[in-house]
This record gives C-alpha cells, sequence and structure tokens, in this order.
C-alpha cells in the first residue's frame, strides 16, 4: 500500500506562509495527491488535489515535484484559524481514504 | 458547514448494548463512507456505500454493520459495544466516488 511521510509538527507565526511537505516515493502514475485537514473539534476538511502540475485554490497552494514523489502544502498566510492537523494521503486511496499521523500546525499571534 | 448531518452529536451508553448512527449525506452526493477515530488508533476507514450498495470495506468489525438507504442518508449499526469502541464516528459523503469527500461533524460515543 501506498504510504506518506510528513513531519509530525510544525510551527509558523501569523499572516506568514507555511509549506508544509509530504513524501509519497510510492505513487503511481495516474494517483492524484489530495491533503485533507481537521480542525480542533471537526471533522476533516478537503484542502486540495492535484495531479502533476501545481494547483491554487482560496484555501492553499500544492506544490509537485517532478518526480511526484513529494508534495508540499502552502499556506501563503497562515491565520489562527488555520491551526490543524493537515494529513497528505496516500496515493491511489482518493475512497478509502487512509489518514496517517499527518502534521500538526501551530500558529502563533 | 459541511452540509452533511450526523445525528446524534453525542451517545452514552454501556458495555453490550447496541446503538445506531444515523447521517445524512449532501444533497446529491451519492456516496457515504464511515470513520472512527480514536485516540490511539486514529482516523480509520470503516464502509463505504454507493448509491444503496456497499463499495469497500476497512477494518470494520463483524460487530459493527450499515446501510444506505434509497433517499441516500446512511446507519451505521454497533452492538456488542466494548469500551475500546468509544470515539468519534464521522460521516463523510462525496458527489461521486473518488472525489473530494465532505465531513460530518462526528458522532461522539462514549461506552462505559
Amino acid at each position: 500500500d501506498a504510504k506518506t511521510t510528513q513531519p509530525n509538527s510544525m510551527e509558523s507565526n501569523e499572516e506568514e506562509p507555511v509549506h508544509l511537505p509530504c513524501n509519497h516515493s510510492t505513487i503511481s502514475g495516474t494517483d492524484y495527491i489530495h491533503w485533507y485537514r481537521q480542525l480542533p473539534s471537526q471533522g476533516p476538511e478537503y484542502v486540495i488535489h492535484g495531479l502533476t502540475s501545481n494547483v491554487n485554490n482560496r484555501m492553499a497552494s500544492l506544490a509537485i515535484a517532478e518526480d511526484r514523489k513529494s508534495s508540499t502544502l502552502i499556506l501563503h498566510r497562515a491565520t489562527l484559524r488555520d491551526a490543524a492537523v493537515y494529513y497528505c494521503i496516500p496515493p491511489g486511496n482518493t475512497d478509502k481514504l487512509i489518514f496517517g499521523t499527518g502534521t500538526r500546525l501551530q500558529v502563533f499571534p | 458547514d459541511s452540509g452533511v448531518t450526523q445525528t446524534p452529536k453525542h451517545l452514552i451508553t454501556a458495555t453490550g448494548q447496541r446503538v445506531t448512527l444515523r447521517c445524512s449525506p449532501r444533497s446529491g452526493d451519492l456516496s457515504v463512507y464511515w470513520y472512527q477515530q480514536s485516540l490511539d488508533q486514529g482516523l480509520q476507514f470503516l464502509i463505504q456505500y454507493y448509491n444503496g450498495e456497499e463499495r469497500a470495506k476497512g477494518n470494520i468489525l463483524e460487530r459493527f454493520s450499515a446501510q444506505q438507504f434509497p433517499d441516500l442518508h446512511s446507519e451505521l449499526n454497533l452492538s456488542s459495544l466494548e469500551l475500546g469502541d468509544s470515539a468519534l464516528y464521522f460521516c463523510a459523503s462525496s458527489v461521486e466516488e473518488g472525489n473530494e469527500q465532505f465531513f460530518g461533524p462526528g458522532t461522539r460515543l462514549t461506552v462505559l
């Protein structure tokens, strides 16, 4: 099964950019890369997904390495509301989402 | 608000009992997923239904079962409850299989 590797935790100051890395070295050619996050006391929330090229939406940007073995979720200006656990979903599991331990992001005022 | 509703929000029951958790997907979503989140196991996929049919199973115990009804709402039935079943149970829905999933607020189950 595909797996991902993420740092356990990261910290940021408010209004600074945050780069959350993920390694998914076992990715296959047609697998999408999905990111979800879970805010405190809430259910998980879809953030973004991509295949090969970089993607942007209102929440974040996703930078995908050329070999697709890693990706970086970018929050351009972190807010206190962005404090959450961010999950990089193992590619190839878009239905049976597998949530690892994720990266816990702390944002300081 | 994701548009997915789950009832009840909280449920406290005793070991050996049976409970039913209910999920209403977003309007138009055909696929429903159930997940369990516990402190020791993290977030785990349990089961998926698509338009009334079971499509995928994860690490769902035999004591647990689910179904999706013609109006697309889903129920997760947990029986012979044990202390270790205490967890948050999330339902999610998506318009089609493989699309992004929208999660409900969860049902917190406490087994005493």
